[in-house]
Protein backbone atom coordinates (compact mmCIF):
# COMPACT_ATOMS: atom_id res chain seq x y z
CA UNK A 1 0.00 0.00 0.00
CA UNK A 2 1.33 3.54 -0.50
CA UNK A 3 2.45 5.84 2.17
CA UNK A 4 3.76 9.47 2.86
CA UNK A 5 5.61 10.73 5.20
CA UNK A 6 6.52 14.20 5.89
CA UNK A 7 8.84 15.65 8.67
CA UNK A 8 9.05 17.66 10.70
CA UNK A 9 5.92 18.24 12.07
CA UNK A 10 6.65 20.93 14.21
CA UNK A 11 9.27 23.93 13.57
CA UNK A 12 10.16 27.17 15.03
CA UNK A 13 12.77 28.91 13.43
CA UNK A 14 14.11 32.46 13.60
CA UNK A 15 13.54 35.13 10.75
CA UNK A 16 16.46 35.20 7.98
CA UNK A 17 17.31 31.37 9.03
CA UNK A 18 17.03 28.55 6.12
CA UNK A 19 14.34 25.82 5.70
CA UNK A 20 13.82 22.33 4.63
CA UNK A 21 10.92 20.24 4.74
CA UNK A 22 10.99 16.90 3.29
CA UNK A 23 8.24 14.30 1.57
CA UNK A 24 8.65 10.94 0.42
CA UNK A 25 6.27 8.55 -1.01
CA UNK A 26 6.57 4.57 -0.90
CA UNK A 27 4.85 2.03 -2.89
CA UNK A 28 3.91 4.05 -5.70
CA UNK A 29 6.06 5.12 -8.80
CA UNK A 30 6.27 8.27 -10.78
CA UNK A 31 3.55 10.43 -8.46
CA UNK A 32 2.73 13.63 -8.96
CA UNK A 33 3.66 15.91 -5.65
CA UNK A 34 2.55 18.98 -4.72
CA UNK A 35 3.27 21.38 -1.67
CA UNK A 36 0.26 23.28 -0.30
CA UNK A 37 -0.12 25.96 2.62
CA UNK A 38 -2.92 26.71 4.43
CA UNK A 39 -3.37 29.66 6.26
CA UNK A 40 -5.42 29.38 10.17
CA UNK A 41 -9.08 28.13 9.19
CA UNK A 42 -9.01 28.30 5.52
CA UNK A 43 -8.61 26.19 2.16
CA UNK A 44 -5.21 24.55 1.29
CA UNK A 45 -2.82 27.21 -1.21
CA UNK A 46 -1.19 25.26 -3.90
CA UNK A 47 2.77 26.02 -4.11
CA UNK A 48 4.68 24.05 -5.99
CA UNK A 49 3.80 20.88 -8.01
CA UNK A 50 6.16 18.13 -9.30
CA UNK A 51 5.12 15.36 -12.32
CA UNK A 52 8.69 14.20 -12.50
CA UNK A 53 12.45 14.25 -11.46
CA UNK A 54 13.54 18.07 -11.67
CA UNK A 55 9.94 19.52 -13.26
CA UNK A 56 9.07 21.78 -10.84
CA UNK A 57 6.05 24.38 -11.43
CA UNK A 58 5.75 27.47 -9.49
CA UNK A 59 1.66 28.86 -8.76
CA UNK A 60 3.29 31.42 -6.05
CA UNK A 61 6.05 33.59 -6.71
CA UNK A 62 7.51 33.65 -2.83
CA UNK A 63 10.70 33.24 -0.76
CA UNK A 64 10.27 29.11 -1.13
CA UNK A 65 11.56 27.06 -3.60
CA UNK A 66 10.88 23.01 -4.10
CA UNK A 67 12.63 20.54 -5.60
CA UNK A 68 12.29 16.89 -6.31
CA UNK A 69 15.94 14.69 -6.32
CA UNK A 70 14.49 11.74 -6.70
CA UNK A 71 11.24 10.07 -8.00
CA UNK A 72 9.07 9.75 -4.46
CA UNK A 73 10.87 12.82 -2.53
CA UNK A 74 9.75 15.99 -2.54
CA UNK A 75 11.94 18.91 -0.69
CA UNK A 76 10.36 22.30 0.76
CA UNK A 77 12.97 24.53 0.85
CA UNK A 78 13.95 28.54 1.62
CA UNK A 79 17.46 30.14 2.15
CA UNK A 80 16.06 32.94 4.50
CA UNK A 81 12.58 32.34 6.13
CA UNK A 82 10.15 35.77 6.34
CA UNK A 83 7.56 35.69 9.40
CA UNK A 84 5.19 35.62 6.85
CA UNK A 85 6.46 31.88 5.86
CA UNK A 86 4.38 30.51 9.21
CA UNK A 87 2.02 28.70 8.48
CA UNK A 88 0.96 24.76 8.08
CA UNK A 89 2.37 23.00 5.15
CA UNK A 90 0.71 19.70 3.60
CA UNK A 91 2.64 17.33 1.21
CA UNK A 92 0.38 15.21 -1.25
CA UNK A 93 0.46 13.01 -3.81
CA UNK A 94 -2.00 11.78 -6.63
CA UNK A 95 -1.64 9.34 -9.59
CA UNK A 96 -2.62 10.54 -13.40
CA UNK A 97 -6.39 9.86 -13.35
CA UNK A 98 -9.24 11.00 -11.67
CA UNK A 99 -6.83 12.97 -9.06
CA UNK A 100 -7.94 11.45 -5.46
CA UNK A 101 -5.18 13.42 -3.32
CA UNK A 102 -2.95 11.34 -0.78
CA UNK A 103 -1.98 14.02 2.07
CA UNK A 104 0.75 14.01 4.33
CA UNK A 105 0.50 14.59 8.12
CA UNK A 106 1.55 18.36 7.81
CA UNK A 107 4.29 20.74 8.84
CA UNK A 108 3.81 23.26 11.02
CA UNK A 109 5.73 25.97 11.01
CA UNK A 110 6.62 29.22 12.92
CA UNK A 111 9.28 31.53 12.22
CA UNK A 112 9.86 34.30 15.27
CA UNK B 1 -11.07 35.67 -8.24
CA UNK B 2 -11.34 32.23 -6.94
CA UNK B 3 -12.34 29.61 -9.37
CA UNK B 4 -13.95 27.35 -6.17
CA UNK B 5 -16.71 29.05 -3.93
CA UNK B 6 -17.57 27.25 -0.90
CA UNK B 7 -20.43 28.64 1.70
CA UNK B 8 -20.81 29.96 4.18
CA UNK B 9 -17.49 29.98 5.66
CA UNK B 10 -18.59 29.00 8.84
CA UNK B 11 -21.80 27.21 10.31
CA UNK B 12 -22.74 26.23 13.97
CA UNK B 13 -25.02 23.66 14.69
CA UNK B 14 -26.62 21.27 16.86
CA UNK B 15 -25.92 17.78 17.45
CA UNK B 16 -28.99 16.15 15.60
CA UNK B 17 -29.36 18.88 13.07
CA UNK B 18 -28.70 18.15 8.71
CA UNK B 19 -26.50 20.31 7.27
CA UNK B 20 -25.49 21.41 3.79
CA UNK B 21 -22.25 22.90 2.37
CA UNK B 22 -22.48 24.23 -1.03
CA UNK B 23 -19.38 24.66 -3.29
CA UNK B 24 -19.64 26.48 -6.52
CA UNK B 25 -17.12 26.97 -9.54
CA UNK B 26 -16.77 28.40 -13.14
CA UNK B 27 -15.14 26.30 -14.83
CA UNK B 28 -15.93 23.23 -16.84
CA UNK B 29 -12.36 21.43 -17.75
CA UNK B 30 -12.27 19.32 -14.86
CA UNK B 31 -11.51 15.75 -14.29
CA UNK B 32 -13.36 15.33 -10.66
CA UNK B 33 -14.78 17.56 -7.84
CA UNK B 34 -13.20 16.05 -4.70
CA UNK B 35 -14.56 16.34 -0.99
CA UNK B 36 -12.34 16.44 1.91
CA UNK B 37 -12.69 16.46 6.04
CA UNK B 38 -9.71 18.25 7.84
CA UNK B 39 -9.13 17.69 11.46
CA UNK B 40 -6.15 18.84 13.52
CA UNK B 41 -4.26 17.68 10.71
CA UNK B 42 -3.66 16.36 6.92
CA UNK B 43 -7.36 16.44 5.34
CA UNK B 44 -8.99 12.89 4.58
CA UNK B 45 -10.56 11.95 1.88
CA UNK B 46 -14.34 11.63 1.53
CA UNK B 47 -15.84 11.54 -1.85
CA UNK B 48 -14.89 11.78 -5.21
CA UNK B 49 -17.34 12.75 -7.94
CA UNK B 50 -17.39 12.66 -11.39
CA UNK B 51 -20.53 12.60 -13.33
CA UNK B 52 -23.51 14.72 -12.49
CA UNK B 53 -26.41 13.24 -11.19
CA UNK B 54 -25.50 10.60 -9.19
CA UNK B 55 -25.11 10.49 -5.52
CA UNK B 56 -22.55 9.58 -3.19
CA UNK B 57 -23.49 8.14 0.18
CA UNK B 58 -21.08 7.03 2.94
CA UNK B 59 -22.73 6.90 6.11
CA UNK B 60 -24.61 10.02 7.15
CA UNK B 61 -22.32 11.69 4.37
CA UNK B 62 -23.46 12.00 0.85
CA UNK B 63 -22.61 14.26 -1.59
CA UNK B 64 -23.84 14.88 -5.73
CA UNK B 65 -22.27 17.08 -8.55
CA UNK B 66 -24.24 19.06 -10.34
CA UNK B 67 -22.14 20.03 -13.72
CA UNK B 68 -25.16 21.72 -15.52
CA UNK B 69 -25.71 24.36 -12.76
CA UNK B 70 -21.74 23.89 -11.68
CA UNK B 71 -22.01 23.42 -8.20
CA UNK B 72 -21.41 20.24 -5.46
CA UNK B 73 -23.39 19.33 -2.31
CA UNK B 74 -22.33 17.96 0.91
CA UNK B 75 -25.01 16.86 3.13
CA UNK B 76 -24.52 15.76 6.67
CA UNK B 77 -27.41 14.33 8.28
CA UNK B 78 -27.89 13.62 11.93
CA UNK B 79 -24.56 15.78 12.85
CA UNK B 80 -22.37 14.71 15.90
CA UNK B 81 -19.61 16.36 17.47
CA UNK B 82 -16.84 14.41 15.84
CA UNK B 83 -18.40 15.68 13.14
CA UNK B 84 -16.91 19.30 14.11
CA UNK B 85 -13.97 19.90 10.90
CA UNK B 86 -13.25 22.11 7.76
CA UNK B 87 -14.78 20.53 4.64
CA UNK B 88 -12.96 21.85 1.79
CA UNK B 89 -14.02 21.29 -2.26
CA UNK B 90 -11.22 20.65 -4.77
CA UNK B 91 -11.64 20.58 -8.42
CA UNK B 92 -8.93 18.45 -10.35
CA UNK B 93 -8.05 19.93 -13.86
CA UNK B 94 -7.57 18.02 -16.83
CA UNK B 95 -3.82 18.05 -16.93
CA UNK B 96 -0.75 16.19 -16.77
CA UNK B 97 -0.33 17.48 -13.35
CA UNK B 98 -3.35 17.12 -12.27
CA UNK B 99 -3.95 20.35 -11.22
CA UNK B 100 -6.30 21.25 -8.03
CA UNK B 101 -8.13 24.55 -6.93
CA UNK B 102 -9.34 24.51 -3.41
CA UNK B 103 -12.16 26.28 -2.17
CA UNK B 104 -11.66 28.48 0.50
CA UNK B 105 -13.60 25.67 2.82
CA UNK B 106 -16.46 25.91 5.36
CA UNK B 107 -15.57 25.43 9.01
CA UNK B 108 -18.51 23.53 10.73
CA UNK B 109 -19.20 23.61 14.53
CA UNK B 110 -21.73 20.70 15.78
CA UNK B 111 -22.21 21.70 19.44
CA UNK B 112 -23.65 19.01 21.96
Amino acid sequence: SQTIHQWPATLVQPVGSPLSLECTVEGTSNPNLYWYRQAAGRGLQLLFYSVGIGQISSEVPQNLSASRPQDRQFILSSKKLLLSDSGFYLCAWSVVGPGELFFGEGSRLTVL
Amino acid sequence: EDKVVQSPLSLVVHEGDTVTLNCSYEVTNFRSLLWYKQEKKAPTFLFMLTSSGIEKKSGRLSSILDKKELFSILNITATQTGDSAIYLCVLVFLNAGNMLTFGGGTRLMVKP
